[in-house]
C-alpha cells in the first residue's frame, strides 16, 4: 500500500478563521513533507519532518504551523491566512529523508481557498 | 542554487507516437532525480526514480535516462495513449540529508485519439 491520504479535499476559509489540514500514511515512513502548489506552477517545499522532528522550514510564514503528533500523522494548522495563500497543499512521505532510493509518495492534496 | 528546467512546456501528439520529455538541471551534484505525473487538480504519482549512480530506469512503456555530467534527464514514452495525457514533472534532490526536491515547471502532454 503506497497511499497517502489527506483531509479535507477542499477547504474554504476566511482570513480570521483557524483550520487544520491532515495527512496520514501507514507505510511506516519516517519522513513527511508539506508542499504548496499554486495553479500551473510546480510544488514548492514548505516543511520536512524526519522521525517526527521538524528538520526543514523553508522560511514559511508563522501563519502556517506544522505538527507531527506521531509517525503516521502530519498536520498543518492555518491561522490568519491571506488570499494569496490559496493553493493546493500536498503532503508526501518517504522511508526516510536520506537515502538515494527514497521515493516520495504524494497524497491527493487539499485545495484551499482563502476569502 | 539548483534550477530545473523542462522543455517543452506543452506537447500535443497523436496516439501511438513515441515521445521524449526533457529535463535539465544547473548543478550536476545531484543525489537522485524523480519523474512524476500529475493529473489536473490531483496529487503527484511517482513514475521513476534514478539514483545519481544510475544511467536509466524503465517501467513498462516509460524509460528515464540520466546524464549527470551534462545536467540532463529524458523521459521516453513509447506508444503513447490518450490516458498518458497529464503534466509530467521532474524533480531533483540535491542534498543527501534533507529530502528536499526541486521541481521543474512541468511539461503538459496531450495525446489525441
Amino acid at each position: 500500500d503506497t497511499e497517502v491520504t489527506q483531509t479535507p479535499k477542499h477547504l474554504v476559509m476566511g482570513m480570521t478563521n483557524k483550520k487544520s489540514l491532515k495527512c496520514e500514511q501507514h507505510m511506516g515512513h519516517r519522513a513527511m513533507y508539506w508542499y504548496k502548489q499554486k495553479a500551473k506552477k510546480p510544488p514548492e517545499l514548505m516543511f520536512v519532518y524526519s522521525y517526527e522532528k521538524l528538520s526543514i522550514n523553508e522560511s514559511v510564514p508563522s501563519r502556517f504551523s506544522p505538527e507531527c503528533p506521531n509517525s503516521s500523522l502530519l498536520n498543518l494548522h492555518l491561522h490568519a491566512l491571506q488570499p494569496e495563500d490559496s493553493a493546493l497543499y500536498l503532503c508526501a512521505s518517504s522511508q526516510a529523508a536520506s537515502g538515494q532510493q527514497e521515493t516520495q509518495y504524494f497524497g491527493p492534496g487539499t485545495r484551499l481557498l482563502v476569502l | 542554487k539548483q534550477e530545473v528546467t523542462q522543455i517543452p512546456a506543452a506537447l500535443s501528439v497523436p496516439e501511438g507516437e513515441n515521445l521524449v520529455l526533457n529535463c535539465s538541471f544547473t548543478d550536476s551534484a545531484i543525489y537522485n532525480l524523480q519523474w512524476f505525473r500529475q493529473d489536473p487538480g490531483k496529487g503527484l504519482t511517482s513514475l521513476l526514480l534514478i539514483q545519481s549512480s544510475q544511467r536509466e530506469q524503465t517501467s513498462g512503456r516509460l524509460n528515464a535516462s540520466l546524464d549527470k555530467s551534462s545536467g540532463r534527464s529524458t523521459l521516453y514514452i513509447a506508444a503513447s495513449q490518450p490516458g498518458d495525457s497529464a503534466t509530467y514533472l521532474c524533480a531533483v534532490r540535491s542534498s543527501s540529508n534533507t529530502g528536499k526536491l526541486i521541481f521543474g515547471q512541468g511539461t503538459t502532454l496531450q495525446v489525441k485519439p
